[in-house]
């Protein structure tokens, strides 16, 4: 159950466009089409932002969008504002029917 | 409105065991599979757990496996960690977490309760 790999911080000015990676393997990520993403803000608990790869939940802002290719899924944040500034986790249903986590990413607006 | 209310951490010696609690309001429990979730301190989030909504089936982290068992009462609405031979690794944040799709995401979360393991 080794950790899905994402950078560990990423940064965007305002209005820009921003893409967050997760790769994994065929056990995982490029396995399942079961690929979520979790938006953290310091001391609060996490949020659900996409799951099942490109599906956004209702109350979710349509600049959060999500995709998958092979082992590798990404989160895309358009128009860029200070409040999407958090840590952004990706998660993947495994072929053991547990989950794992991304090491996690630091958004920084700039 | 869904809630889930997390309980029972506190500072505890290595070696010693804790249960948590997390009681569910606001929606139908027995109906949804639920989640254990930790965070260290500073620390990304590991997931730890799941156990089915009628408690049928139940898998673990490689890193909890043998020590931690998950439970739930469906008509107390409440789910249970079991957490023996504590670790100073332990130590974290542990949140509960609403299943959806069976084991495909997390939508509702709780606010977590603090484990730290020391001596």
């Amino acid at each position: 159950q080794s950790a899905l790999t994402q950078p560990a911080s990423v940064s965007g000015s305002p209005g820009q466009s921003i893409t967050i990676s997760c790769t994994g393997t065929s056990s995982d990520v490029g396995g399942y089409n079961y690929v979520s993403w979790y938006q953290q803000h310091p001391g609060k608990a996490p949020k659900v932002m996409i799951f099942d790869v490109s599906n956004r939940p209702s109350g979710v802002s349509n600049r959060f969008s999500g995709s998958k290719s092979g082992n590798t899924a990404s989160l895309t944040i358009s128009g860029l504002q200070a409040e999407d500034e958090a840590d952004y986790y990706c998660t993947s249903y495994t072929s053991s029917s547990t989950l794992v986590f991304g090491g996690g990413t630091k958004l920084t607006v700039l | 409105q869904a809630q889930l209310v997390e309980s029972g951490g506190g500072v505890v010696q290595p070696g010693r065991s804790l249960r948590l609690s997390c009681a569910a309001s606001g929606f139908t429990f027995s109906n949804h599979g639920m989640h254990w979730v930790r965070q260290a301190p500073g620390k990304g989030l590991e997931w730890v757990a799941v156990i089915w909504y009628d408690g049928s089936d139940k898998y673990y982290s490689d890193s909890v496996k043998g020590r931690c068992t998950v439970s739930r009462d469906n008509s107390k609405n409440t789910l249970y960690l079991q957490m023996n031979s504590l670790r100073a690794e332990d130590t974290a944040v542990y949140y509960c977490a609403r299943d959806r799709g069976g084991v495909r995401y997390m939508d509702v979360w709780g606010k977590g309760t603090t484990v730290t393991v020391s001596s």
